[in-house]
């Protein structure tokens, strides 16, 4: 069975300040890991996925996650805050299958 | 930009009807998905569907639930009887291959069951 894991229900953050959502994981085999942001009555955007290779990925919007095989877990950061980046943020994993498995979100509120 | 679309955005209904959500997945995509979302939290798989058959459903999809493809572009989520507890916002999700490719959903069809 392959599972996520988001800690932190809600993540508050200031402007211009640097941010991470958490994210670990639990899949047979090799993971391939999504983030996903969802704002509000929206439904889910792709933000960027690690599949192979280079353990920081980079995607839209200046965000990037980090891979971690040993601690497996895929955290999402951003270096500088942004109040529009206030949405729902899902992590995802699938071990190659057709299914994909969302952690219960994290809620990141970027304040002024 | 393709997208994927789903009808309706929002639909009421009473306990004990049937209800058909639909959704039309990108073009060339050849992966489709349900999921469902209660009260903005957990994202909750359904459902794949993959050469005409399903390929995998979760304990939540019971024999109430049904999919099709009728038509080569619709994709369609039936709910034979509903229940209060399937007031949910349902996403159509789809994808291009298996396995590492991303999932592109449409924006959802709110049920709310009374």
């Amino acid at each position: 069975a392959q599972s996520v894991a988001q800690p932190e229900d809600q993540v508050n953050v200031a402007e211009g300040n640097p941010l991470t959502v958490k994210c670990t994981y639990s899949v047979s085999g090799n993971p391939y890991l999504f983030w996903y942001v969802q704002y509000p009555n929206r439904g889910l955007q792709f933000l960027l996925k690690y599949i192979t290779g280079d353990n920081l990925v980079k995607g839209s919007y200046g965000f990037e996650a980090e891979f971690n095989k040993s601690q497996t877990s895929f955290h999402l950061k951003k270096p500088s805050a942004l109040v529009s980046d206030s949405a729902l943020y899902f992590c995802a994993v699938t071990g190659g299958g057709n299914k994909l498995t969302f952690g219960t979100g994290t809620q990141l509120k970027v304040e002024l | 930009e393709p997208e994927v679309t789903q009808t309706p955005s929002h639909q009421v209904t009473q306990m004990g009807q049937e209800v058909i959500l639909r959704c039309v997945p990108i073009s060339n995509h050849l992966y489709f998905y349900w999921y469902r979302q209660i009260l903005g939290q957990k994202v909750e798989f359904l459902v794949s569907f993959y050469n005409n058959e399903i390929s995998e459903k979760s304990e939540i999809f019971d024999d109430q639930f049904s999919v099709e493809r009728p038509d080569g572009s619709n994709f369609t989520l039936k709910i034979r009887s509903t229940k209060l507890e399937d007031s949910a916002m349902y996403f159509c999700a789809s994808r291009l291959g298996g396995g590492t490719g991303e999932l592109f959903f449409g924006e959802g069809s709110r049920l709310t069951v009374l």
